[in-house]
């Protein structure tokens, strides 16, 4: 079965303080890895998405996230969080094509503190 | 580019009335369209697929009779919630892919929050 787990429920970090979101996955053929930020009242801004090439891809705001098959993970990072960044993120995992339903992780809420 | 708008971010409606929520993909054309609910502090729950001149495609557990789902061009998504009741009161959230994008990335919209009193 397919699944999608965040272990992080919470995350507090310092201003400037590198980051890490765990995102582990279970899914029967090759999957098509995102990422999404929630900030509060709102929808869901794509950060990056994997689906081929290079395992280590780049998104917006200064992230990152690197597949590993091997792990069946696709952790997200951040060398230095700003205070903008506290929100909700999701991972979420897809098989590709545009009617395909994603599966989503149940979110990590991250806390920056000055 | 890929933005998708919802209307109206928030409403405030009576137990017994419907509300339409209208979700547009603004500079792309949406193959397909999905309905999400998410409650406080959780993930999106998907209530239904549609593509565009087709009937939706529904979650198990969401009544198709209750939330209606149109999806009559490339760029307009409607969910009505018919005769709404307080446990109807959510976030709602659609998002939109296109071929042009053939992982099938969603691009979501801001969401519309719905109290029904």
């Amino acid at each position: 079965a397919q699944s999608v787990t965040q272990p992080d429920i919470h995350i507090t970090v310092s201003e400037g303080a590198s980051l890490e979101l765990r995102c582990n996955y279970s899914y029967g053929a090759t999957p098509y890895l995102f990422w999404y930020v929630q900030s509060p009242g709102q929808g869901l801004q794509l950060l990056l998405k994997y689906f081929s090439g290079d395992t280590l891809v780049q998104g917006i705001k200064g992230f990152e996230a690197e597949f590993k098959r091997s792990q069946s993970s696709f952790n997200l990072r951040k060398p230095s969080v700003h205070w903008s960044d506290a929100a909700e993120y999701f991972c979420a995992v897809g098989a590709g094509g545009t009617g395909n339903q994603f599966y989503f992780g149940t979110g990590t809420s991250l806390t920056v503190i000055p | 580019g890929a933005v998708v708008s919802q209307h109206p971010s928030w409403v405030i409606c009576k137990s017994g009335t419907s509300v339409k929520i209208e979700c547009r993909s603004l500079d792309f054309q949406a193959t397909t369209m999905f309905w999400y609910r998410q409650f406080p502090k959780q993930s999106l729950m998907l209530m239904a697929t549609s593509n565009e001149g087709s009937k939706a495609t529904y979650e198990q557990g969401v009544e198709k009779d209750k939330f209606l789902i149109n999806h009559a061009s490339l760029t307009l998504s409607t969910l009505t919630v018919t005769s709404a009741h307080p446990e109807d009161s959510s976030f709602y959230i659609c998002s939109a892919s296109s071929l042009v994008e053939p992982e099938g990335t969603q691009y979501f919209g801001p969401g519309t929050r719905l109290l029904v009193l």
